[in-house]
């Protein structure tokens, strides 16, 4: 499977524990994005990375939320001391950056529950 | 005001019905627009990417209105398999091209 791929695909934590999902994009895709859709609602922008660099974080990325990608392939998102509004689908996707369209494309997501 | 507006609906219409869909998006300096299809507990997958000459693929036929700043979709001939929710998509500018999404509109296809 040459897609976006996301890892765990579910995940249902404790309020408080922390929990790490991991991103692999399209191998040739410079441009990675992570967002936050909840039920109901569109999905809403968290981070931006262009290959290594993290370029954007959005307001929505509280201090509990860091974001990686250390050798500009595959990146992980962490949330600290989890909260019961964090639950929500955890979407990564990737582009590519001589595309001039910006097509992005989604992996199936993570899914967390906290409890 | 949300930056890019859609009618969640849901939209309920029969087999063989045509059914349209707006968006009105706010900042006037988009440069590209697309429709996601998205199923129920699934990722949103590329429909279509939405041009100003407006552009058509089968049965979907998509239209952008630069000086009304809004996308519509047409779907003609509906199938039971186009049950989904339909996300307006526009790409922020500024240079990191994140996507910018509506709420989607829900689309049922009844028999």
């Amino acid at each position: 499977d040459t897609g976006v791929s996301q890892n765990p695909r579910h995940k249902i934590t404790k309020r408080g524990q922390n929990v790490t999902f991991r991103c692999d994009p399209i191998s040739e895709h410079n441009r990675l994005y992570w967002y936050r859709q909840t039920l109901g609602q569109g999905p809403e922008f968290l981070t931006y990375f262009q290959n290594e660099a993290q370029l954007e974080k959005s307001r929505l990325l509280s201090d509990r939320f860091s974001a990686e990608r250390p050798k500009g392939s595959f990146s992980t998102l962490e949330i600290q001391r989890t909260e019961q509004g964090d639950s929500a689908m955890y979407l990564c996707a990737s582009s590519l950056g001589e595309d001039t369209v910006h097509i992005q494309y989604f992996g199936a997501g993570t899914r967390l529950s906290v409890l | 005001r949300k930056e890019v507006e859609q009618d969640p609906g849901p939209f309920n219409v029969p087999e063989g019905a045509t059914v349209a869909f707006n968006c009105t998006y706010s900042n006037s300096a988009s440069q590209s627009f697309f429709w996601y299809r998205q199923d129920c507990r699934k990722e949103p997958k590329l429909l279509m990417s939405v041009y100003s000459s407006g552009n058509e693929d089968g049965r979907f036929t998509a239209q952008l209105n630069r000086a009304s700043q809004y996308i519509s979709l047409l779907i003609r001939d509906s199938k039971l398999s186009d049950s989904a929710t339909y996300l307006c998509v526009v790409n922020n500018p500024s240079g990191t091209y994140k996507y910018i999404f509506g709420t989607g509109t829900r689309l049922k296809v009844l028999a």
